[in-house]
C-alpha cells in the first residue's frame, strides 16, 4: 500500500547547492518522516514532523508540511558530497498502522 | 543508540532452501519489522511484530513466514527459496505501542536465490 511519492525521483547537484526533494501522499496522517539510505545500507532516520506541525530543522536539513495539499519537503542546505544518498519519506497513520515508505528520491551530489 | 543487527550482509541460496535471516535489536523495543527492497519498487512490508509471540502480515507475505519469540529477535522464514525472492530485506525496530513511531533499521541482508 504505497501512500507517500517522492518527487524528483532523482537528483543531481553541484556541492554547495541547495537539495529540495517533495513527497506526496494521500490519506490524513498522524506524521511524516524522512529517512536517508547510503547505498547498499540500511535506512537512518533523519527527522519527524506531527500533523499539526509546519516546519522543523535539523542543522542543515529543513521539513515542510502541508497537510491541505497533503505535500511535504525536505530541504538540504549547502549539500557536501557525503550527502549523496537516497531519501524515503515514510508516512505514520492513524491508529496502528505501520509506517508507509515512498519509493525514494536518489540524491547525487557532485564535488 | 539503537543497534539492530542482522545475521549475514550477503547470503546465497538455491532454489527451494528453507533460507533463515535473523534479526536482534539491542533497546527493548516493542515493535520489529522485516522490508524487502528492490529497485523501483521502495520498501515493501513483509510482516511485523508489536509483542512477542505475535506477528501481522504486511503488504507482501506470501512465501514467508516470521517467528518472535523473544522480544529482541526477529526472524524471517523463507520456506522454500525462489529467484524472486532474490532481494535486500532490512529489518527495522521502533520503540512504544504504534507502528508509526521512528524506525531503526539493520544493515540489511542482500540475499541471491540461484
Amino acid at each position: 500500500s504505497q501512500q507517500g511519492e517522492e518527487d524528483p525521483q532523482a537528483l543531481s547537484i553541484q556541492e554547495g547547492e541547495n537539495a529540495t526533494m517533495n513527497c506526496s501522499y494521500k490519506t490524513s496522517i498522524n506524521n511524516l518522516q524522512w529517512y536517508r539510505q547510503n547505498s547498499g545500507r540500511g535506512l537512518v532516520h533523519l527527522i519527524l514532523i506531527r500533523s499539526n506541525e509546519r516546519e522543523k530543522h535539523s542543522g542543515r536539513l529543513r521539513v515542510t508540511l502541508d497537510t491541505s495539499k497533503k505535500s511535504s519537503s525536505l530541504l538540504i542546505t549547502a549539500s557536501r558530497a557525503a550527502d549523496t544518498a537516497s531519501y524515503f519519506c515514510a508516512t505514520g497513520l492513524s491508529g496502528n498502522t505501520p509506517l508507509v515508505f515512498g519509493k525514494g528520491t536518489r540524491l547525487s551530489v557532485i564535488a | 543508540d539503537v543497534k539492530v543487527t542482522q545475521s549475514s550482509r550477503y547470503l546465497v541460496k538455491r532454489t527451494g532452501e528453507k533460507v533463515f535471516l535473523e534479526c536482534v535489536q539491542d533497546m527493548d523495543h516493542e515493535n520489529m519489522f522485516w522490508y524487502r527492497q528492490d529497485p523501483g519498487l521502495g520498501l515493501r512490508l513483509i510482516y511485523f511484530s508489536y509483542d512477542v509471540k505475535m506477528k501481522e502480515k504486511g503488504d507482501i507475505p506470501e512465501g514467508y513466514s516470521v517467528s518472535r519469540e523473544k522480544k529482541e529477535r526477529f526472524s524471517l522464514i523463507l520456506e522454500s527459496a525462489s529467484t524472486n525472492q532474490t532481494s535486500m530485506y532490512l529489518c527495522a525496530s521502533s520503540a512504544g505501542g504504534r507502528g508509526t513511531d521512528t524506525q531503526y533499521f539493520g544493515p540489511g541482508t542482500r540475499l541471491t536465490v540461484l
